[in-house]
């Protein structure tokens, strides 16, 4: 069975751009995740997708936005890049809503901006 | 607002011996999940191993054993018979219960693990 998937692995942008990053939850899961681990920031939720409604996100601005599909796949859109949201991008998935099913992360997605 | 800390930034352990690695997170809440998840070189979060806060027995799966202590907020992960594919960074992690907390897990700073021959 194949685990969370994210394309993709690495991306290089210019400061200002507008980045897609893509996540494929583990069949049969419905909640998508993503979280942002930058230098020196660690790990913080970024945003909660279910049945392709957003139902939770982080402490980050607006420009950072996402959505899922009616296949659960999701995907993270960054506008206006600055130069700290170079970082890697971790997707993660659970089947369903309930707090306590196991999340699995998948590889993540490199993002530099230069 | 929640808070994990970890303490050990590095640590290291020869091949076959045992490792503590500690956490201790701030909370007022009663009913809440904690976390150990391991990051190797791959950059891939695995779960290593988790606690509900209502269970009063520690968590343990094969030679991964948590000391968590509810009323001290600490919750320290065991590592028996490291082996080299042990070498990662652990990463201790809290999130509350409830609906609209799922998946907002709170991590801690990480400790880097390396296991030696």
């Amino acid at each position: 069975e194949a685990g969370v998937t994210q394309s993709p692995t690495h991306l290089i942008k210019t400061r200002g751009q507008h980045a897609t990053l893509r996540c494929s939850p583990i069949s049969g899961h419905t909640s998508v995740y993503w979280y942002q681990q930058a230098l020196g920031l660690g790990l913080q939720f970024l945003l909660w997708y279910d049945e392709g409604e957003e139902r939770n996100r982080g402490n980050f601005p607006p420009r950072f936005s996402g959505r899922q599909f009616p296949n659960y796949s999701s995907e993270l859109n960054v506008n206006a890049l600055e130069l700290e949201d170079s970082a890697l991008y971790l997707c993660a998935s659970s089947s369903g809503q309930f707090s306590g099913n196991t999340i699995y992360f998948g590889e993540g997605s490199w993002l530099t901006v230069v | 607002a929640q808070t994990v800390t970890q303490s050990q930034p590095e640590m290291s352990v020869q091949e076959a011996e045992t490792v503590t690695l500690s956490c201790t997170y701030d909370t007022s809440e009663n009913n809440y999940y904690l976390f150990w998840y391991k990051q190797p070189p791959s950059r891939q979060m695995i779960l290593v191993i988790r606690q509900e806060a209502y269970k009063q027995q520690n968590a343990t799966e094969n030679r991964f054993s948590v000391n968590f202590q509810k009323a001290a907020k600490s919750f320290s992960l065991k590592i028996s018979d490291s082996q080299l594919g042990d070498t990662a960074m652990y990463f201790c992690a809290f999130m509350k219960l409830g609906s609209g907390n799922t998946g907002k897990l709170i991590f801690g700073q990480g400790t880097t693990l390396q296991v030696k021959p």
